[in-house]
């Protein structure tokens, strides 16, 4: 069974300080792909990054950077500098076949509070 | 570019009435669509996923139906509205991808907050 475990249901920090949120999933298929999404305070997701299984390169956008580890089943995000905008609630996604149909999963979110 | 449209943006009901929330995406033929509901503080939950004009798929057994009529048109209804019905409803389209699901991110309209009284 896939699934998507966020533990961290809020965090708060005071602006310029890093944050990493945490992302750990549980799949058996050997392709899948893991998404991270932000839901600002007006509700509507934005999509952020996906990642295949095959590709454990970390990516880094601007102050965004993404540490993907397979041994860990973790795809852990960081925001440097972190910014009163950056407030919001981070969902991260899986993305896995089942009988060869891909099954959609998000973890339950983690609200970030960054405080000025 | 694909945009998604939602609408109402807000919407409160008694119970016991009606729903018909329309969701349209412009620049993309055939996309994979769904509906999510998200109770306050909480995850996402599927509601209905389509692959195709007049093909649903329910995730959970519930008070709502869902129609596509059109490529790019997705509807959520209801005969009688339950106050478990209250919630923040989703929609969102992706570039198709086998059986429903997708490898592909997956993009959200802003939302309709339902309130029933």
């Amino acid at each position: 069974a896939q699934k998507v475990t966020q533990a961290q249901t809020e965090i708060s920090v005071v602006e310029k300080e890093d944050v990493t949120l945490d992302c750990v999933y549980e799949t058996r298929d050997t392709t899948y792909y893991l998404f991270w999404y932000k839901q600002p305070p007006s509700g509507e997701l934005v999509f952020l990054i996906r990642r295949n299984s095959f590709d454990e390169q970390n990516e880094i956008s601007g102050r965004y950077s993404w540490n993907f580890q397979k041994s860990t089943s973790s795809f852990n995000f960081t925001i440097t500098a972190s910014q009163v905008v950056d407030s919001a609630v981070y969902f991260c996604a899986l993305s896995a076949t089942t009988s060869g149909t891909y099954k959609y999963i998000f973890g339950t979110g983690t609200r970030l509070k960054v405080l000025a | 570019s694909q945009t998604i449209h939602q609408w109402p943006a807000t919407l409160v009901q008694p119970v016991g009435s009606p729903l018909s929330l329309e969701c349209t995406v412009e620049g993309t033929s055939n996309p994979n669509l769904y509906w999510y509901r998200q109770a306050a503080g909480r995850g996402l939950q599927l509601l209905f996923y389509s692959v195709g004009i007049g093909q649903i798929s329910s995730e959970v057994p519930q008070n709502l139906s869902a129609s596509r009529p059109q490529d790019r048109q997705f509807i959520l209804s209801s005969k009688k509205l339950l106050l478990s019905d209250s919630g923040f409803y989703l929609c969102a389209w992706a570039f198709s991808g086998t059986g429903g699901y997708s490898n592909q991110p997956q993009h959200f309209g802003d939302g309709t907050r339902l309130s029933i009284l």
